[in-house]
């Protein structure tokens, strides 16, 4: 039973335009939530977290949406680029069972920017 | 800083073999975990420590040992490897503190003959 899922395996956008990236969960024991960044032969980085007494939280290009009754969180890049072309987890931890190094992961959603 | 360093990079057993995966951090982190990732999957969580001398079981921790005797590093020992355990290994560490994000090695390769 996958507690967190991220339906779309890919992603293809032009650079310069937005990426939207979906996240779904079902454990409403999750209260925080995450999105890592992986590169090829390289180890995923962390690229930006909302707690849920949050819906929204920026960084820079990066935003992470977060809809609590609707047990749903997007990743907002804008403009994107080239270099932003990854695999993009999605994961969650619940203070009740655990702390952030307990992540449940999606199974990730591959970015493409086309120059 | 090194960060969270793995080794080797990429290892090939044969069934029954056994091994242990290096992990080493820098950073001082209490918390330290493993996770495999499978193709089409995403990472899953083997096991875990919160500190020196502490240690638990993730989602996925059959066939696997691991011991933490030190802050610094938490080795995951497969006693006798089979071809479901072929996969890609990420060690991970963190603060103890709420919000504290993982930090990820750069992974090891594992393939079971």
């Amino acid at each position: 039973d996958q507690q967190v899922k991220q339906n779309s395996p890919s992603l293809s956008v032009q650079e310069g335009r937005i990426s939207i990236l979906n996240c779904d969960y079902t454990n409403s024991m999750f209260d925080y939530f995450l999105w890592y960044k992986k590169y090829p032969a390289e180890g995923p980085t962390f690229l930006i977290s909302i707690s849920s007494i949050k819906d929204k939280n920026e960084d820079g290009r990066f935003t992470v949406f977060l809809n609590k009754s609707a047990k749903h969180l997007s990743l907002h890049i804008v403009p994107s680029q080239p270099g932003d072309s990854a695999v993009y987890f999605c994961a969650a931890s619940g203070r009740g069972g655990g702390s952030n190094y307990k992540l449940t992961f999606g199974k990730g959603t591959l970015l493409t920017v086309n120059p | 800083n090194a960060g969270v360093t793995q080794t080797p990079k990429f290892q090939v057993l044969k069934t029954g073999q056994s091994m242990t995966l290096q992990c080493a951090q820098d950073m001082n982190h209490e918390y330290m975990s493993w996770y495999r990732q499978d193709p089409g999957m995403g990472l899953r969580l083997i096991h875990y420590s919160v500190g020196a001398g502490i240690t638990d079981q993730g989602e996925v921790p059959n066939g696997y040992n691991v011991s933490r005797s030190t802050t610094e590093d938490f080795p995951l020992r497969l006693l006798s490897a089979a071809p479901s355990q072929t996969s890609v290994y990420f060690c991970a560490s963190s603060y103890r503190s709420n919000n504290s994000p993982l930090h990820f090695g750069n992974g090891t390769r594992l393939t079971v003959t």
